[in-house]
């Protein structure tokens, strides 16, 4: 399985909504990634977990709020977000190549 | 931090040309360099990539090259096909996890 799974494909909410983001792998990988993605723009990192550790934050606002319960699993919970935050959030894992979920694309309202 | 300029922004080729598209980073420890293809609405894939200690590496049509002393790397793809249509990112590693994309490339082959 080389593959990296996202939910929700589509989220919208609210400013005042608590959501979250959920990412799944079972590729052994023992490092997973969340990358943010405005249109036509490349992905820019926003926090790294290694050996489900948090090893990066990109200095993301404290309203993204990371959680990586076990190796296969990586949650990226989400409290009083801007419109400016609406973009696709990728889910990534691997060590060189890394292998990307299909994203889940946010629209805050 | 790691800067990494990508070029052209924009490529338009036709059906059986080829393209190359090159890109400049400014950090002297980087030792990765992958290249992702991204089509219209999908995940980013990666297509190539080089390791500092190798200046060049193929893929049936697609190549990589790397110049270590002048901070450039760049993916040349031959006979290029309408699939070959998306955009493009080169990216940047030092090896802690940290892989900086370029600004991105589209690429359109006319058939």
């Amino acid at each position: 399985d080389t593959e990296v799974t996202q939910t929700p494909k589509h989220l919208v909410m609210g400013m005042t909504n608590k959501k979250s983001l959920k990412c799944e792998q079972h590729m052994g990988h023992r490092a997973m990634y969340w990358y943010k993605q405005k249109a036509k723009k490349p992905p820019e990192l926003m926090f790294v977990y290694s050996y489900e550790k948090l090893s990066i934050n990109e200095s993301v606002p404290s309203r993204f709020s990371p959680e990586c319960p076990n190796s296969s699993l990586l949650n990226l919970h989400l409290h009083a977000l801007q419109p400016e935050d609406s973009a696709l959030y990728l889910c990534a894992s691997g060590t060189s190549e890394l292998f990307f979920g299909e994203g889940s694309r946010l629209t805050v309202l | 931090g790691e800067n990494v300029e990508q070029h052209p922004s924009t490529l338009s080729v036709q059906e059986g040309d080829s393209a190359v598209i090159k890109c400049t980073y400014s950090d002297s420890a980087s030792n990765y360099f992958p290249w992702y293809k991204q089509e219209l609405g999908k995940r980013p894939q990666l297509i190539i990539d080089i390791r500092s200690n190798v200046g060049e590496k193929k893929d049936q049509r697609i190549a990589v090259t790397l110049n270590k002393t002048a901070k450039h790397f760049s993916l040349h793809i031959t006979e290029t096909q309408p699939e070959d249509s998306a955009v493009y990112f080169c990216a940047v590693s030092t090896g802690f996890q940290k892989l900086v994309f370029g600004t991105g490339t589209r690429l359109l082959v006319s058939p």
